[in-house]
């Protein structure tokens, strides 16, 4: 299957500094990728959608000030959390969907584990 | 909208098979179900996508039934390296594009010797 690549897996920062992760496809396409905030025992949340060539779309309570996204390339999706604070501290997930249509599979990567102290 | 509920959490011991039932009661006439498994500390992965009956892969088994209000993710045979979350999606799980997922709380397999 697609394989999607995040970067890096663990990262911790100190508070108020920025942070940037970088999501790849390494082997298909994506016009649009998702990042996803997942914190310790709960599920995923969406935070945004990431487009190529445009900006990206947050989901309802995401500041799109302090999670900056930027799809540069259609194989390249960048997440920057700036001015990082322990309440960030969280593991951080891209996926790209693998086709088009309702109900494709999606491929995800394999997070990234920020800590911020 | 179609919602799901799983259990929050199954224990099983090596070698058993293992049935996860989700419930989707108002599941619409177009919306397929599908399956992702979560081991920690990593992103989802695909498992099974199914419409109705049965379906069939390596990894796993999707049941069914005819009034498709709910389905069964089967694993046969699970070894301590099937411990994960498993996360049932039906419909409104999707955007309107299909493709951003809505996680809900999925059912945490613990799988012990």
């Amino acid at each position: 299957g697609a394989v999607v690549s995040q970067h890096p897996s663990r990262v911790i920062c100190k508070s108020g500094t920025s942070v940037k992760i970088e999501c790849r496809s390494l082997d298909f396409q994506a016009t649009t990728m998702f990042w996803y905030r997942q914190f310790p025992k709960q599920s995923l949340m969406l935070m945004a959608t990431s487009n190529e060539g445009s900006k990206a779309t947050y989901e309802q309570g995401v500041e799109k000030d302090k999670f900056l996204i930027n799809h540069a390339s259609l194989t390249l999706s960048t997440l920057t959390v700036t001015s990082a604070h322990p309440e960030d501290s969280s593991f951080y997930i891209c996926s790209a969907p693998g086709g088009q249509g309702a109900y494709t599979e999606a491929f995800f990567g394999q997070g990234t584990r920020l800590t911020v102290v | 909208l179609a919602k799901t509920t799983q259990p929050i959490s199954m224990d099983s011991y090596e070698g058993q098979e293992v049935n996860i039932t989700c419930s989707h009661n108002n599941i619409a006439t177009n919306d397929y179900i599908t399956w992702y498994q979560q081991f920690p500390s990593q992103g989802p992965r695909f498992i099974i996508q199914g419409y109705k009956t049965k379906v069939t892969n390596e990894v796993a088994s999707l049941f069914i039934p005819a009034d498709r209000k709910s389905s069964t993710l089967s694993l046969p045979r699970v070894s301590l390296s099937d411990t994960a979350v498993y996360y049932c999606l039906v419909g409104d799980s999707y955007s309107n594009s299909g493709y951003a997922l809505n996680f809900g709380k999925g059912t945490s397999l613990l799988v012990t010797p």
